[in-house]
């Protein structure tokens, strides 16, 4: 009930193209969703995070889109770049413990140029 | 550059030293956590800190222990540990303990076991 999925594990894409990272989750209590990105050597960095009450958060490049229904949420990443070749994990944490974090596995993106 | 600092950068240590990992931010964060990542998996929580008090514990061996001198610091005592061990530990930190705050995190320790 606690996990995020995501998927998938790893991810090409071509420079220009988009990248797309799905996560899903289980536990209806979750009600803020974080992204995080995460170079080799550094810590994880925060993207961009969305609440159950929105569909859709842009952020530049980056846009979260969240369907409560399915309990899913994804990360696009247009016009994607070298510069975004990175791990990305999604997040998930409830109301009354909203600092335990729950993340997803990860996926490693690559953007080849 | 990251605002939350972590030192040292690397630790190499045997199974019998006792060392100690360092957090600051300077950012009036009034939660901090400590988090284990092993390669290629995502952090785990260890133990999280508000108000400088400890409020989480994830059930963590007792060859960890942390300690919040304030409300900018954060460290985590290391004594008697084992290979497995070996792991980059990261601090973050959030505004305040409620929900849906982000996390911000440092660069992390990798720390070697021998």
């Amino acid at each position: 009930q606690q996990q995020v999925k995501q998927s998938p594990q790893s991810l090409i894409v071509q420079k220009g193209g988009i990248s797309i990272i799905n996560c899903a989750y289980e536990n209806t209590a979750f009600d803020y969703f974080p992204w995080y990105q995460q170079f080799p050597g550094k810590g994880p960095a925060l993207l961009i995070a969305i609440r159950p009450d929105v569909s859709e958060k842009k952020e530049g490049r980056f846009t979260i889109s969240f369907n409560k229904s399915a309990k899913q949420f994804s990360l696009h990443i247009m016009d994607s770049q070298p510069g975004d070749s990175a791990t990305y994990f999604c997040a998930a944490s409830e109301d009354n413990y909203g600092q335990n974090f729950v993340f997803g596995p990860g996926t490693r993106l690559s953007v080849l140029p | 550059d990251t605002e939350v600092t972590q030192t040292p950068k690397h630790l190499v240590m045997g199974m019998t030293n006792k060392k100690s990992l360092k957090c600051e931010q300077h950012m009036g964060h009034r939660a901090m956590y400590w988090y284990k990542q092993k390669a290629k998996k995502p952090p785990e929580l260890m133990f999280v800190y508000s108000y400088e008090k400890l409020s989480i514990n994830e059930s963590v061996p007792s060859r960890f222990s942390p300690e919040c001198p304030n409300s900018s610091l954060l460290n985590l005592h290391l004594h008697a540990l084992q290979p497995e061990d070996s792991a980059l530990y990261l601090c973050a930190s959030s505004h305040g303990p409620g929900p849906n705050q982000p996390q911000h995190f440092g660069d992390g320790t990798r720390l070697s076991i021998l």
